[in-house]
Order: C-alpha cells, then sequence, then structure tokens
C-alpha cells in the first residue's frame, strides 16, 4: 500500500525568505506524486505533480517541488514566501490500481508572517 | 478549467435531521465523484467512491445507511447524511476525476456542516 508523510505540522517563515515543507513517500513501482493547498473553508487547489520526467518540477503560483527518489521525498519549495501563502498544504500520492483516487499527507501548516 | 460546485457551504441544523449535500462538474462529465470528511486541522479522509448509475462504493468503517450517495446523472452526486447527529458534524468535501490528465482530481469547496 502507498503512503505519504509529511512530518511537519506547522511551518513559520518570515515573508521573502525560502519556504520549504516536506514529504515522503512510499509506493511500489513509481509514484505519481501531488501538491495540493487549502485555503480555510475551502476545497483542495491543485499546485503541482510529478509523474515522470524532470525531478523539479514548477507550479501554480511560484511553488516548485524536487523529487527525489533515493530519498523517497517531494518537497514543497518557494524561493520567497508571501503572506498569502499561508494555507494548509497536502501532499498526495496516486493510489495504484485506484484510477484518480489519492491518498493523502497529514497536512502542513504553512504560516508567512512580515 | 473545470469547475465543481459543491453546495450549500454552510448547513447549520438540528440533531435527527437529513442533510443533502450536492456536488456538480460544471464543465465536464464525471462517472465517478469522490466524498471526503475533514476534522478540523487534519487530513482528508476519504468516505466513499460515488458511481454514476450504479452503488458507491464505501471505504471501511463508513456507515452506508449513515452516509447515503446517489450519482443520478453524469454531472451531480448527492451525499446525504440522515438522522445527523453531532459527531456528524464536519468539514464535507467532493471531488471528481480530472478528463483531461492535467491533475488527478478537482475539488468543491466543501460543505461545513454543523449539526445541534
Amino acid at each position: 500500500a502507498q503512503s505519504v508523510a509529511q512530518p511537519e505540522d506547522q511551518v513559520n517563515v518570515a515573508e521573502g525568505n525560502p519556504l520549504t515543507v516536506k514529504c515522503t513517500y512510499s509506493v511500489s513501482g513509481n509514484p505519481y506524486l501531488f501538491w495540493y493547498v487549502q485555503y480555510p473553508n475551502r476545497g483542495l487547489q491543485f499546485l503541482l505533480k510529478y509523474i515522470t520526467g524532470d525531478n523539479l518540477v514548477k507550479g501554480s503560483y511560484g511553488f516548485e517541488a524536487e523529487f527525489n527518489k533515493s530519498q523517497t521525498s517531494f518537497h514543497l519549495k518557494k524561493p520567497s514566501a508571501l503572506v498569502s501563502d499561508s494555507a494548509l498544504y497536502f501532499c498526495a500520492v496516486r493510489v495504484t490500481g485506484g484510477g484518480n483516487k489519492l491518498t493523502f499527507g497529514t497536512g502542513t501548516q504553512l504560516k508567512v508572517e512580515l | 478549467g473545470a469547475v465543481v460546485s459543491q453546495h450549500p457551504s454552510w448547513v447549520i441544523c438540528k440533531s435527527g435531521t437529513s442533510v443533502k449535500i450536492e456536488c456538480r462538474s460544471l464543465d465536464f462529465q464525471a462517472t465517478t465523484m469522490f466524498w471526503y470528511r475533514q476534522f478540523p486541522k487534519q487530513s482528508l479522509m476519504l468516505m466513499a467512491t460515488s458511481n454514476e448509475g450504479s452503488k458507491a462504493t464505501y471505504e471501511q468503517g463508513v456507515e452506508k445507511d449513515k452516509f447515503l450517495i446517489n450519482h443520478a446523472s453524469l454531472t451531480l452526486s448527492t451525499l446525504t447524511v440522515t438522522s445527523a447527529h453531532p459527531e456528524d458534524s464536519s468539514f464535507y468535501i467532493c471531488s471528481a476525476p480530472d478528463t483531461t490528465g492535467s491533475q488527478p482530481q478537482h475539488f468543491g469547496d466543501g460543505t461545513r456542516l454543523s449539526i445541534l
């Protein structure tokens, strides 16, 4: 079975500083990895995905993620954080043989302060 | 782009009431839709997969008779919380699989259900 771990419940960063939200995964076979963002009382918005190809994936709102096969990680990054980036971030992996079904991590609350 | 509309956004009702939540795919067809439940500051828990024209597939531990799912058309799935009680209070989110391959699922904005 596949699983996703987000070791940090919360990440605090000052505006303008780089941010990293960590994610590690466990899958059999090739991983299909995703990052979503959730604002309060809203659904999830897609940020980016890794299916194959370049290990550095660029997504929406200036976010990027680096796929590292040897470390089984898919950390979300942004060079310069904005206060408006404050939200709940979820890493997800596609369920093997489950079509578009996803398994989500526990989420990381990102707080960007002035 | 593809949009999933979920209605209502907020529901407050008395214990014992049944509540229906609608999930619509606005510009694409969805033969399956997913229903999630989310507790405060926690991850999404998949409750069930609704299948157009057939029975929903429930995840282990989810009461089928409590959470009735109907997928009557290619653009509409409904979740009915029957005889709701305070412990059913939660944030419910639906999603529909993407048909273009750009992303796996499109999510509705969720329904905040509060049972008094």
